[in-house]
C-alpha cells in the first residue's frame, strides 16, 4: 500500500491564482480531512469528509473548497490564493465507520505552498 | 471555545531518561485523547489513543495517561535515545468527525 499520497511536494503561486492539491489513498478509509499547519499555529482542520459525497468544514474553510466524489480521493482547491494560504498543507485519512471508535488518523508527507 | 495547550518549550533530556510530555485541555473532557509524533519535513505518525474511560496506555516504551479531573493528559518515553528526538503532538476528539490539535513539544534527547 501507498498509504496516503498527496501532490505536488511543493508549489509556488501568485495571488489570484487558483490550484488544487491532491491527496489520494488506497487503504479504503471512510475519513479523509486536510490540515494546514503554520509556525507556532499547530495543525488546524480546513475541511473534512466522512464518505464519498459528504463533506463539512473544519476550523479554517475559508478560502478552499473540496469534494469527494470517490472514497479515494478527496482534493483541496483554492480558488484565489492569498498570501495567507502560504502553509504546509497536510492530508489524512482514518477508518472511520459509523458507530465505531475514532481511530488514528494516517497522514500524508504535506504539500510545502507559497502565495506570492 | 475548546483549547489544547502544550509546553511550547523544547524539552532536553538525556539518554536513558524518561521524557514527560505534557497535554492539557480546557472545558469538558474530550472522548478521545491521541498522541503523534513529528519529524522535519514529515507528516504526523500516530503512536497512541487513550479514550476517556481509560486512566492509562502503553506501547513498548510509550506510556499515556488521562486525567479528566486534571484535565490533563501525560506522554512519557522511557529509556530514551536520540532517535525519539521530533515533536510530539497532542490531537483531542470533543466530537465524533474532528480532531483538535495541540501546536506540539519539541523533544530533544541528548546522547
Amino acid at each position: 500500500n501507498a498509504g496516503v499520497t498527496q501532490t505536488p511536494k511543493f508549489q509556488v503561486l501568485k495571488t489570484g491564482q487558483s490550484m488544487t492539491l491532491q491527496c489520494a489513498q488506497d487503504m479504503n478509509h471512510e475519513y479523509m480531512s486536510w490540515y494546514r499547519q503554520d509556525p507556532g499555529m499547530g495543525l488546524r482542520l480546513i475541511h473534512y469528509s466522512v464518505g464519498a459525497g459528504i463533506t463539512d468544514q473544519g476550523e479554517v474553510p475559508n478560502g478552499y473548497n473540496v469534494s469527494r466524489s470517490t472514497t479515494e480521493d478527496f482534493p483541496l482547491r483554492l480558488l484565489s490564493a492569498a498570501p495567507s494560504q502560504t502553509s504546509v498543507y497536510f492530508c489524512a485519512s482514518s477508518p472511520y465507520s459509523s458507530g465505531s471508535s475514532y481511530n488514528e488518523q494516517f497522514f500524508g508527507p504535506g504539500t510545502r505552498l507559497t502565495v506570492l | 471555545s475548546q483549547k489544547i495547550e502544550q509546553n511550547s518549550e523544547a524539552l532536553n533530556i538525556q539518554e536513558g531518561k524518561t521524557a514527560t510530555l505534557t497535554c492539557n485541555y480546557t472545558n469538558y473532557s474530550p472522548a478521545y485523547l491521541q498522541w503523534y509524533r513529528q519529524d522535519p519535513g514529515r507528516g504526523p505518525v500516530f503512536l497512541l489513543l487513550i479514550r476517556e474511560n481509560e486512566k492509562e496506555k502503553r506501547k513498548e516504551r510509550l506510556k499515556v495517561t488521562f486525567d479528566t479531573t486534571l484535565k490533563q493528559s501525560l506522554f512519557h518515553i522511557t529509556a530514551s535515545q536520540p532517535a525519539d528526538s521530533a515533536t510530539y503532538l497532542c490531537a483531542v476528539s470533543w466530537g465524533y468527525s474532528t480532531l483538535t490539535f495541540g501546536k506540539g513539544t519539541m523533544l530533544l534527547v541528548s546522547p
